[in-house]
C-alpha cells in the first residue's frame, strides 16, 4: 500500500462545476495536510493546509480532513479552465518528519 | 514573498559525470529539501537539510550527496550521472517556526543523462 494514495486522473468537470479531488494515507498519526497545485512544466505551488478534522475554505478552495477515515479531499468551487493543473496532496509522516507525496490528480476544467 | 532558484533550468550531462545542482534561498529558512519527480511517482525525497552542515536521507538518497555550507544554500550532487538519474530535480525550503512542513519549490532542473 502506498503511503499516499491519489486518484491520477484526469478528472474533468465543466467550466463553473465543483471539482472533488481525494487522497488517502496511511500513517494514522499524520498531523499535517497539504494540498500543492502544479501547472504543466512548472513547480509546485502550496495552495491549502489542514491541520484539524473538518473543513476549511479559502476563497473557492476547501479542504476536508477525516483523520478516523484517514481521508483528506480539495474541493474547487466555480471551476475555471486556469484551475487546470496537477494536484498533489502531502502529508507529513509522524515517522521521519518528512512530508510525502501522493503521485498527483490531473484535472482539467473544459470551458 | 519566498524565493527559491535554481542554478539551471535544463542540463544535459554524459553518464559518469560529477554534477552540481544548487538551489538558493532568500527568505533565512532553516530547512531544505532536495526531490527528484518522475511521471506516476510522484515527488520523492532525496535528501534534506535542518541547519548549516546538516543533512539527512531522504527516501532515494543512493547515487547523491547533498553540501550545506552556508544557510541560504544546498547543493545536490550526482557524483557519477546514470541515465536513471534523468528526471526533474526540485529544491524546497521551509521555515521551522512557521511550518516545517509548508514547504516553498523553486523552479526545478530538468537533467538528462545521455
Amino acid at each position: 500500500q502506498k503511503e499516499v494514495e491519489q486518484n491520477s486522473g484526469p478528472l474533468s468537470v465543466p467550466e463553473g462545476a465543483i471539482a472533488s479531488l481525494n487522497c488517502t494515507y496511511s500513517d494514522r498519526g499524520s498531523q499535517s495536510f497539504f494540498w500543492y497545485r502544479q501547472y504543466s512544466g512548472k513547480s509546485p505551488e502550496l495552495i491549502m493546509f489542514i491541520y484539524s478534522n473538518g473543513d476549511k475554505e479559502d476563497g473557492r478552495f476547501t479542504a476536508q480532513l477525516n483523520k478516523a477515515s484517514q481521508y483528506v479531499s480539495l474541493l474547487i468551487r466555480d471551476s475555471q479552465p486556469s484551475d487546470s493543473a496537477t494536484y498533489l496532496c502531502a502529508v507529513n509522516m509522524e515517522y521521519g518528519n518528512k512530508l510525502v507525496f501522493g503521485a498527483g490528480t490531473i484535472l482539467r476544467v473544459k470551458s | 514573498d519566498v524565493k527559491v532558484t535554481q542554478s539551471s533550468r535544463y542540463l544535459v550531462k554524459r553518464t559518469g559525470e560529477k554534477v552540481f545542482l544548487e538551489c538558493v534561498q532568500d527568505m533565512d529558512h532553516e530547512n531544505m529539501f532536495w526531490y527528484r519527480q518522475d511521471p506516476g511517482l510522484g515527488l520523492r525525497l532525496i535528501y534534506f537539510s535542518y541547519d548549516v552542515k546538516m543533512k539527512e536521507k531522504g527516501d532515494i538518497p543512493e547515487g547523491y550527496s547533498v553540501s550545506r555550507e552556508k544557510k541560504e544554500r544546498f547543493s545536490l550532487i550526482l557524483e557519477s550521472a546514470s541515465t536513471n538519474q534523468t528526471s526533474m530535480y526540485l529544491c524546497a525550503s521551509s521555515d521551522w517556526d512557521r511550518g516545517p512542513y509548508e514547504q516553498y519549490f523553486g523552479p526545478g532542473t530538468r537533467l538528462t543523462v545521455t
